[in-house]
């Protein structure tokens, strides 16, 4: 148990569904992250929110988007999604350090594996 | 964009085999972390070396940090079985925004 739990472990969605994932830190920490995981890939960074406001967007489709609504919580809606966005989606959190030359370390949950039909 | 080449891609060994795993980068990082990833779960860091030139172990892990900053290895004394996994290696340049490998697949036959 890291303290970053991930809900569903598990989602299968057709193209026109909306769903939500949801992840919830008890660590105390002020900046969350959103990963995705394909196979043979690196992680990718998708969303960071330090302090409940997002501070990274990498790129990433408006068919996902993200909701922090305080630093516990993290959310990513998802909605008319492609198969190729099929992959684990990890999240994380950390102490913010988004000024700093040090890192801080980021906890990872167990993450979403979703599907997409 | 950064890029981290890490290599092997996957290893099979037998259990009490020494194992060594590396990452180079095009770009230099202040921080160079190892990560471990079991089926169904997030990646859980290993060890995290802060300094050009570090050598840190953790049991019978070791990790050293390159003095270019651009490379880093992971080694990993007498595998057992429970060593199966992913590991990652992790480049971050300032603040928490990391730069992931692609991974390396350790298998370990008894």
């Amino acid at each position: 148990e890291t303290g970053v739990t991930q809900t569903p472990r598990h989602l299968v969605m057709g193209m026109t569904n909306k769903k939500s994932l949801k992840c919830e830190q008890h660590l105390g920490h002020n900046a969350m992250y959103w990963y995705k995981q394909s196979a043979k890939k690196p992680l990718e960074l998708m969303f960071v929110y330090s302090l409940e406001e997002r501070v990274e967007n990498n790129s990433v489709p408006s068919r996902f988007s993200p909701e922090c609504p305080n630093s516990s919580h993290l959310f990513l809606h998802l909605h008319t999604l492609q198969p190729e966005d099929s992959a684990l989606y990890l999240c994380a959190s950390s102490q913010d350090g988004s000024g700093d030359d040090s890192y801080n370390e980021q906890f990872f949950g167990p993450g979403t594996r979703l599907t997409v039909l | 964009g950064q890029q981290l080449n890490q290599s092997p891609q996957s290893m099979f060994i037998q259990e009490g085999e020494d194992v060594s795993m590396n990452c180079t980068s095009s770009s230099i990082f202040n921080t160079w972390l190892w990560y471990k990833q079991d089926p169904g779960e997030g990646p859980v860091l290993l060890i995290a070396l802060y300094k050009a030139g570090e050598l840190t172990s953790n049991g019978r892990l070791t990790a050293q940090f390159g003095i270019t900053r651009k490379d880093s290895f992971l080694n990993i004394s007498a595998s057992i079985p429970s060593d199966v996994g992913i590991y990652f290696c992790a480049g971050a340049g300032g603040g928490n925004k990391l730069t992931f490998g692609t991974g390396t697949q350790l298998k370990v036959e008894l």
